[in-house]
């Protein structure tokens, strides 16, 4: 399809661990988005690319959170030795251009924290 | 003070009422403003952007005060298919992100 693919859907794992989530964005974004959501909140920013580098990260939580965009097209965020608290939805868009617009979202990557 | 707060609600409203939704937000700097809809498990979505002078899109109206840092949104006539949560977002003081308010929760019953 021509929208946002965030790979895997679901995730569950054990306290400890490490994850990765990918996101692939719409063909020809070059803004894309990493946000969190948790149950009965918003979407809470975590890190902003504009191309392949990381233009906003100021949203990432600690330094577990990593994320990266080698190519400026698909995106990986990483998280080392998850915590309960990492349980959420993770969320990633993308847009035509910095800033304002419309951001598109993929349905998003739930991950479960056991 | 949280960047973006809205009364969380939910909203429970018959088939054709007018609801509104109120939103403020701390960032005087702020130059981009939107509603955006999220239904029940599924991702964000556009609603419509906020201007200074007030626009509507069919039966949504958005409203913007920069003196007090406040966005509405007006929906008349309502609908069952309006039944969903409704974010209000404004861009961070960098220019770089959205930033997304909690979510007003309206229900819309027959």
């Amino acid at each position: 399809g021509a929208g946002v693919s965030q790979t895997p859907s679901n995730k569950v794992t054990e306290k400890g661990k490490y994850v990765e989530l990918r996101c692939d964005p719409i063909s020809g974004h070059t803004a894309l988005y990493w946000y969190r959501q948790s149950l009965g909140q918003g979407p809470e920013f975590l890190i902003y690319f504009q191309g392949t580098g990381a233009a906003d990260d100021s949203g990432l939580p600690n330094d577990r959170f990593f994320a990266v965009r080698p190519e400026g097209s698909v995106s990986t965020l990483k998280i080392q030795r998850t915590e309960r608290g990492d349980s959420a939805v993770y969320l990633c868009a993308s847009s035509l251009k910095l800033g304002t617009g419309e951001l598109f979202f993929g349905e998003g990557s739930r991950l479960t924290v056991l | 003070r949280k960047e973006v707060e809205q009364d969380p609600g939910p909203f429970n409203v018959p088939e054709g009422a007018t609801v509104a939704f109120n939103c403020t937000y701390s960032n005087s700097a702020s130059q981009s403003f939107f509603w955006y809809r999220q239904d029940c498990r599924k991702e964000p979505k556009l609603l419509m952007s906020v201007y200074s002078s007030g626009n509507e899109d069919g039966r949504f109206t958005a409203q913007l005060n920069r003196v007090s840092q406040y966005i509405s949104l007006l929906i008349r006539d309502s609908k069952l298919s309006d039944s969903a949560t409704y974010l209000c977002v404004v861009d961070n003081q960098a220019g770089t992100a959205l930033i997304f308010g909690k979510g007003t929760t309206l229900s819309v019953s027959s």
